[in-house]
């Protein structure tokens, strides 16, 4: 079935250094969801990317969406420590459900 | 997101016992769904229901079973609870779409322990 796989599963960083997290799915996506959960909290939406190639930026976070639609990536510029938490990608299966990769969780040293 | 809201936040019960968990939300969203949380490996899908009358199994239902009682609430029942069932469990929900913007909208979390 379809799968969604996520690296790496831990990284931990000097606050002000860069941070990227990728997102490989086994089959070519429609879309794909970025989410963020703080320590203790819930999941929180933060984009979607739909079109090939797509590139999208948030303030320091910027989201990719690969040509082939079946890789993104989150890149970090500059970490913070709020930008502490795990980021997930999700992709849709059979157009109704979100299949979640693993997860990365950033933890990020002051 | 205090529109959807979960109860209990945090459950420590033994085998065999029978567990609700229960979930409302106030967004007027047709879809809700219930996930459950490991380290490791992510969210995963139990159950999820796209109106009252609909309801389908997720990629692990086995051992869980749900009621779509009105459009604002769907509770998530362990049967007979084991240790392996103790996870963070996640209710959520999102917009009818035709298109691909179906972003899903968390509660906080059950905490749940199986002694």
């Amino acid at each position: 079935g379809q799968q969604v796989m996520q690296i790496p599963q831990y990284q931990h960083v000097q606050e002000g250094e860069d941070f990227t997290t990728y997102c490989n799915s086994s089959t070519t996506l429609s879309n794909i969801q970025w989410y963020k959960q703080r320590p203790g909290g819930h999941p929180v939406f933060l984009i979607q990317l739909v079109k090939s190639g797509e590139v999208k930026k948030q303030k320091r976070l910027t989201f990719q969406f690969g040509e082939a639609k079946k890789n993104s990536s989150l890149h970090i510029t500059a970490t913070q420590t709020t930008d502490v938490g795990t980021y997930f990608c999700a992709g849709p299966k059979n157009g109704n459900k979100l299949v979640f990769g693993a997860g990365t969780i950033l933890r990020v040293k002051s | 997101d205090a529109d959807v809201t979960q109860t209990p936040r945090n459950r420590i019960t033994k085998t065999g016992k029978r567990i609700m968990l229960e979930c409302s939300q106030t967004k007027g969203h047709d879809r809700m769904y219930w996930y459950r949380q490991d380290p490791g490996l992510g969210l995963r899908l139990i159950y999820y229901s796209f109106d009252v009358k609909d309801i389908n199994k997720g990629e692990i239902s086995d051992g869980y079973s749900v009621s779509r009682q009105a459009q604002a609430k769907f509770s998530l029942s362990l049967e007979s609870a084991i240790p392996n069932q103790t996870a963070l469990y996640f209710c959520a929900t999102s917009v009818q779409s035709t298109g691909p913007y179906n972003e899903q909208f968390f509660g906080p979390g059950t905490r749940l322990t199986v002694l």
